[in-house]
């Protein structure tokens, strides 16, 4: 079974980087599509990006590009996803959410970590 | 992008009611469409994927139909533990999108 563990809240100021991780257990990182999906506080869900297995490589949302990076470490079976120039508005609960890279639950965000808080505050 | 709207955008109903949620997207997706649920606090669970297909470890009581552009989750009897949020989300196509959710409380 696998599980996901993220990292702690985070408080930044606007302009400035934020690298949340995700440590995945119970199932090894190469046989897992990462995807990062992001809720503010009282809203719904917002995908920025993840692995697409179909294509073999890490598509980012185009309201997101160029201000997220998301990598693996299969060393330490650890996914970061780090956001750059950081606004009030992307104050949210970041997840970290997985799937298998083959099997009927391909395409959906079966695995949910606990979530990250990144709250962005002058 | 493919756009997604539900409806309703809240319910309020008791235990032991059937309860019918509705998503529709802006373009065909097939059946490429899943369902979650979320309780305040929590992340979202995995309930139906591929339109239909109960997740492992769902209560036979959800139920998913549809595919093109309209799609239905049931709850066939609304039991204590299904009060929560409920987001529909395509997988057609990147970048994948979430329905704005369906909140189901208590009446």
């Amino acid at each position: 079974q696998v599980q996901l563990e993220q990292s702690g809240a985070e408080v930044k100021k606007p302009g400035a980087s934020v690298k949340v991780s995700c440590k995945v257990s119970g199932f090894s990182l190469t046989e897992l599509s990462t995807h990062w999906v992001r809720q503010a506080p009282g809203k719904g869900l917002q995908w920025l990006g993840g692995f697409d297995p179909e294509h073999g490589e890490t598509i980012y949302a185009q309201a997101f590009q160029g201000r997220v990076s998301m990598t693996e470490d299969t060393s330490t079976s650890t996914a970061y996803m780090e956001l750059s120039s950081l606004r009030i508005e992307d104050t949210a609960v970041y997840y970290c959410a997985t799937s298998p890279r083959s099997g009927p639950t391909i395409e959906t965000f079966h695995i949910w970590s606990q979530g990250t808080m990144v709250t962005v505050s002058s | 992008d493919i756009q997604m709207t539900q409806s309703p955008s809240s319910l309020s109903a008791s235990v032991g009611d059937r309860v019918t949620i509705t998503c529709r997207t802006s373009q065909n997706i097939g059946r490429h469409l899943n369902w979650y649920q979320q309780k305040p606090g929590r992340a979202p669970d995995l309930l139906i994927f591929a339109a239909f297909r109960l997740q492992s470890g769902v209560p036979s009581r959800f139920s998913g139909s549809g595919s093109g552009t309209d799609f239905t989750l049931t709850i066939s009897s609304l039991q204590p533990e299904d009060f929560a949020t409920y987001y529909c989300q395509q997988s057609s196509s990147t970048p994948r999108t979430f329905g704005p959710g369906t909140k189901v409380d208590i009446k």
